[in-house]
């Protein structure tokens, strides 16, 4: 099947800073690219949906100028955690999609961990 | 509206006993349907889909899934579990509404395999 990265795969900030997460699709272009946030024992909750070349579709409830997404090129997007809070420690997610309503690939995640 | 329920939070089973994990959706259209596994510290992997062709469909692993319509089902199911097949299953339901496509996870349901 096709592959998706994400790096980091965990990182520790302090309180305040910015966090940029990767999510590249490997071998194959993806136009839609999709941003999930696990709590522990919980299921993945979507956060964004993003297309490549125009602005991400956001989930009710969360902050768009929080959680930056850019989806520059059909294999990059990026989540940055803006001014990042303890409370925003999680384990976040990427998916790729080819087209709608397509399997999603999924990236191994990224742990954050805010101090 | 879509919506999906899976039944268990957890379900325990002996290894070589079958396995059924059960999902429920609602969907205002056709849709497409999904089972993830996650493996502990793993990204998800695709287990099986359903498309709106044969409504019995064989995924990886010896799994498999029947979409009934009339019941507005989509249960996993294994003849014999092995103890590799202990983590957690997503039931996800995703289709076409008025901003596009959507998809939806279930809670999940954690497997356990007993020796």
């Amino acid at each position: 099947g096709a592959v998706v990265s994400q790096h980091p795969s965990r990182v520790i900030c302090k309180s305040g800073t910015s966090v940029k997460i990767e999510c590249r699709s490997l071998d194959f272009q993806a136009t839609t690219m999709f941003w999930y946030r696990q709590f522990p024992k919980k299921s993945l909750m979507l956060m964004a949906t993003s297309n490549e070349g125009s602005k991400a579709t956001y989930e009710q409830g969360v902050e768009k100028d929080k959680f930056l997404i850019n989806h520059a090129s059909l294999t990059l997007s990026t989540l940055t955690v803006t001014s990042a809070h303890p409370e925003d420690s999680s384990f976040y997610i990427c998916s790729a999609q080819h087209r709608g309503p397509d399997e999603q690939f999924f990236g191994p995640g990224t742990r954050l961990t805010v101090l | 509206a879509q919506s999906v329920t899976q039944l268990d939070s957890h379900v325990s089973v002996s290894e070589g006993t079958p396995v059924l994990l059960r999902c429920n959706y609602s969907s205002s259209y056709s849709p497409s349907l999904f089972w993830y596994v996650q493996h502990p510290n793993k990204g998800l992997q695709l287990l099986l889909k359903y498309t709106s062709a044969a409504t019995l469909v064989k995924g990886i692993n010896g799994f498999e899934a029947e979409f009934k319509k009339s019941e507005t089902s989509f249960h996993l199911t294994k003849p014999s579990a092995h103890m590799s097949d202990a983590a957690e299953y997503f039931c996800v339901v995703s289709d076409e509404g008025s901003g596009g496509f959507k998809t939806i996870f279930g809670a999940g349901t954690r497997l356990f395999v007993k020796a």
